[in-house]
């Protein structure tokens, strides 16, 4: 079985700018969070979703988005970019929405802002 | 919210000697602890996880111990190897209430050969 995938794997832009990023979980797997991970704040939550809706949501700002597919692939949306917003962003699949079963994470993807 | 501390944040350790990292969390409420290894530039992978309803697991090299009244958790790798070097998330969730899972700040281990 393929692994969670993520695309773009590096992503460069500017200020003021969006991005969208994408993820395809591992075939059967329904829920999918993801997380930003920078040097100085570690891994921190942004979103879940399931079923194609977002069941849990982190302490971000509005700028940042996501949706579900019916497929389970999830893309999420970093409108309005800050140099802050440079980070790995990784996302997680799991099988079931509940339950003790394992998370896997995929490549990330390595934003940078300038 | 829920607050997982990890510590140390970096750990130095012989080949063959004992590494020990502790976290605490916040939320009594959390019942699912992970623990993940990361690699540089790759993702990061469960290595060992418990449930709040066992208070010790062990998998080869590596055990984990829960104190639920405590509120914290230990990972303990025994008989370290080089390869071993990465960095270590602990990480909490209420596993009932979806995915979302509270990470540690992370440990840079370092296993010297």
């Amino acid at each position: 079985k393929a692994g969670v995938t993520q695309t773009p794997r590096y992503l460069i832009k500017t200020r003021g700018q969006q991005v969208t990023l994408s993820c395809s979980p591992i075939s059967g797997h329904r829920s999918v969070s993801w997380y930003q991970q920078t040097p100085g704040q570690g891994l921190q939550f942004l979103f879940e979703y399931f079923s194609e809706t977002q069941r849990n949501k982190g302490n971000f700002p509005g700028r940042f988005s996501g949706r579900q597919f019916s497929n389970s692939r999830s893309e999420m949306n970093v409108s309005t970019l800050e140099l802050g917003d440079s980070a790995l962003y990784l996302c997680a699949s799991r099988l079931r929405g509940t339950g003790y079963n394992e998370q896997f994470f995929g490549p990330g993807t390595r934003l940078t802002v300038l | 919210g829920e607050n997982v501390e990890q510590h140390p944040s970096t750990l130095s350790v012989q080949e063959g000697d004992s590494a020990v990292i502790k976290c605490t969390y916040s939320d009594s409420a959390s019942n699912y602890f992970p623990w993940y290894k990361q690699e540089l530039g790759k993702r990061p992978q469960l290595i060992i996880d418990i449930r709040s309803n066992v208070g010790e697991k062990k998998d080869q090299r590596i055990a984990v111990t829960l104190n639920k009244t405590a509120k914290h958790f230990s990972l303990h790798i025994t008989e370290t190897q080089p390869e071993d070097s990465a960095v270590y998330f602990c990480a909490a969730s209420i596993n009932n209430a979806g995915n979302m899972l509270t990470f540690g700040g992370g440990t840079r281990l370092m296993v010297k050969p």
